[in-house]
């Protein structure tokens, strides 16, 4: 699976959008990028994830670039719940494909 | 049912106790993993079932045994532990074979004494 680069932290306030960031230069054509939180000492929720083309659910929207070396995880609004930590994952998917790593992913704090 | 469930949320042992963590999912995902976590690192894979067979073992020390008796239930069995191996124990499922995403249980803490 290829490897992921994410800021180790950001901050955004309350209401606002937040923007997370994910470098993923090494991905192959059939490896999906997926997205993941951790609210402290729980464990950790899917978000979402894609493949080629943009994806929106009722968490998050992402944004995968045409060459889909980068993507970008959006919360449109952000609340003091969504401070987590947030990790980008790339890695094939189906098959017999079952391994999930994950790498050190971005602290994101949410602020009054 | 969308949850997987683990038991017990804490949990304290001894170095000569033998205990187990119990995980159980209704979403008919035929995959199910243990992870182990310590404070402020990742979740790191320790096995993986797949169809109630284990295909994945990360290496992972004797003293810990997986077990998954049915596609519902998987358990970890602890036998001999040391200190360091206190953590968040985690387990997940998923749809086999799917781009589907993994569903993970709160966890159980551990603490080794």
């Amino acid at each position: 699976d290829a490897k992921t680069t994410q800021p180790p932290s950001m901050d955004c306030a309350e209401g606002r959008a937040a923007n997370l960031p994910c470098n993923h230069s090494t991905i192959s054509g059939n490896e999906y990028v997926y997205w993941y939180r951790q609210i402290h000492s729980q464990g950790p929720q899917y978000i979402i994830h894609g493949l080629k083309n943009n994806e929106t659910n009722e968490m998050a929207s992402l944004i995968i670039t045409e060459d889909r070396k980068s993507s970008t995880l959006i919360l449109p609004h952000a609340t003091l719940r969504d401070t987590a930590v947030y990790y980008c994952i790339v890695r094939v998917s189906g098959g017999s494909n079952y391994k999930l790593t994950f790498g050190k992913g971005t602290l994101l704090t949410v602020n009054p | 049912d969308t949850e997987v469930t683990q038991t017990p949320k804490h949990l304290v042992m001894g170095m000569t106790n033998k205990k187990s963590l119990k995980c159980e999912q209704h979403m008919g995902h035929r995959a199910m993993y243990w992870y182990k976590q310590k404070a402020k690192k990742p979740p790191e894979l320790m096995f993986v079932y797949s169809y109630e067979k284990l295909s994945i073992n990360e290496s992972v020390p004797s003293r810990f045994s997986p077990e998954c008796p049915n596609s519902s239930l998987l358990n970890l069995h602890l036998h001999a532990l040391q200190p360091e191996d206190s953590a968040l124990y985690l387990c997940a499922s998923s749809p086999a074979g799917t781009p589907g995403g993994y569903t993970f249980g709160s966890g159980t803490r551990l603490t080794v004494v």
